[in-house]
């Protein structure tokens, strides 16, 4: 699977939106990029996923590049309780159960 | 709540003990998993069960034993670990293991510290 790399903190204030980037530039064509967080404690949880075509769920919105080579995770309306450490991972689809965690990238949101 | 439960969430045990972390899953699904969460490392895959059978052992030492009896239930017997085998213990269940993505919902973990 290819390797992502994300910036290892970053702050973000209440209310406003938290773009989070990730790079992936070996990513093949038939790999996607998927996004997790894990909140103090907890485990994972997923966020979204896609493959070249910008997705939204109500948690999130994934932005990836024409060229696929880094994407961005976008909370549109942070709040504390986004606080977490958010993992950008790339996998094949059909290699489902392997979700290589890297270090994350980990997220403070600040009243 | 994620339909994944994980009991006990916390256990201390000595090197000589024998214990054993179980994992269930409310959510129909197929698949479920093991993972290591180490202080300050990211999560490591250690097991995986697709339909009661074991597809994935990623070289973890035989102190560490998994049993899926079915596929809501997983177990990870311990035995004569080590203390550098402390650590955050996940399960996570998906609806299968491979062919069509199905994203994975991890359970709250069992915080382990081996003295």
């Amino acid at each position: 699977d290819a390797k992502t790399t994300q910036p290892p903190s970053m702050d973000c204030a209440e209310g406003r939106a938290a773009n989070l980037p990730c790079n992936h530039s070996t990513i093949s064509g038939n790999e996607y990029v998927y996004w997790y967080r894990q909140i103090h404690s907890q485990g994972p949880q997923y966020i979204i996923h896609g493959l070249k075509n910008n997705e939204t769920n109500e948690m999130a919105s994934l932005i990836i590049t024409e060229d696929r080579k880094s994407s961005t995770l976008i909370l549109p309306h942070a709040t504390l309780r986004d606080t977490a450490v958010y993992y950008c991972i790339v996998r094949l689809r059909s290699n489902d159960y392997k979700l290589s965690f890297g270090a994350g990238t980990t997220v403070t949101v600040r009243a | 709540e994620t339909g994944v439960t994980q009991t006990p969430r916390h256990l201390v045990m000595g090197m000589t003990n024998k214990k054993s972390l179980k994992c269930e899953q409310h959510l129909g699904h197929n698949a479920m998993y093991w993972y290591k969460q180490s202080a300050k490392k990211p999560l490591e895959l250690m097991f995986v069960y697709n339909f009661k059978e074991q597809t994935e052992n990623n070289s973890v030492p035989s102190r560490f034993s998994p049993e899926c009896p079915n596929s809501s239930h997983l177990f990870l017997h311990l035995h004569t670990l080590q203390p550098e085998d402390s650590a955050l213990y996940l399960c996570a269940s998906s609806q299968d293991g491979g062919g069509t993505y199905n994203e994975q919902f991890f359970g709250p973990g069992t915080r382990l510290t081996v003295l």
